[in-house]
């Protein structure tokens, strides 16, 4: 059975340029979360999905952040420009209901250079 | 204020030296509080959750409790692939309706044969 899948697993960039990551959760999983990690400030959730809905986009920093899931089986987030302080490990998590237990992907370095 | 505060931030163990690592929350009507184990480069692997004060859960060398205001992790006999940083989560709450996973900083532990 597979796990969550992201893509890509490293992506190093240039500031200013526009970089996608994507996210395949496990199906039949209903919720989906985007968290970013750092060494300062931990796993901090960005948003998550509810049957492809967006219901709380209050952790995404900045407009320049964007999430979508157009579908139950595929999600991507955007930045756009990016910044060097973008620089992290995206994760993206998905559970069967909201307070499930999540399981994670492995997860995608950035590196905004 | 941190609502989930993990202690110590490392542990270094000799094979063999049993400890426990701590998880206190400050949120109230807890509605579960989550292990995971990160292992470098990779996305955390869900260990645990419990509920309920007083609840207790095995897995292998791993033992997690739960009081009202703190979980412990207990590592038996520990080897050095449990090596890696452990990971407490909690649900907030606000004001009685649930938020999101928050996650702790976590602890770094290295065993040494």
């Amino acid at each position: 059975d597979a796990g969550v899948i992201q893509s890509p697993r490293h992506e190093v960039t240039e500031m200013g340029q526009e970089v996608t990551l994507r996210c395949k959760p496990i199906s039949g999983h209903n919720s989906l979360f985007w968290y970013r990690q750092t060494m300062m400030r931990g796993l901090e959730l960005l948003i998550y999905f509810n049957n492809n809905v967006p219901i709380d986009d209050s952790g995404m920093p900045e407009d320049r952040f964007s999430a979508k899931m157009p579908n139950a089986s595929f999600s991507t987030l955007k930045i756009q420009p990016s910044e060097p302080r973008d620089s992290a490990v995206y994760f993206c998590a998905t559970c069967r209901f909201y307070t499930d237990t999540q399981y994670f992907g492995p997860g995608t370095r950035l590196t905004v250079l | 204020e941190d609502q989930v505060t993990q202690s110590p931030e490392a542990l270094r163990l000799q094979e063999g030296e049993s400890s426990s690592l701590n998880c206190s929350y400050t949120v109230s009507g807890l509605r579960g509080l989550f292990w995971y184990r990160q292992d470098p480069g990779k996305g955390p692997e869900f260990l645990f959750t419990l509920y309920s004060a007083g609840e207790e859960k095995e897995k292998e060398r791993l033992k997690a409790t739960l009081t009202k205001k703190e979980s412990f992790l207990h590592i038996t006999a520990p080897k050095p692939e449990d090596s890696a940083t452990y990971l407490c989560a909690v649900y907030e709450n606000y004001g009685g309706s649930q938020g999101n996973l928050i996650f702790g900083k976590g602890t770094k532990l290295s065993v040494k044969p």
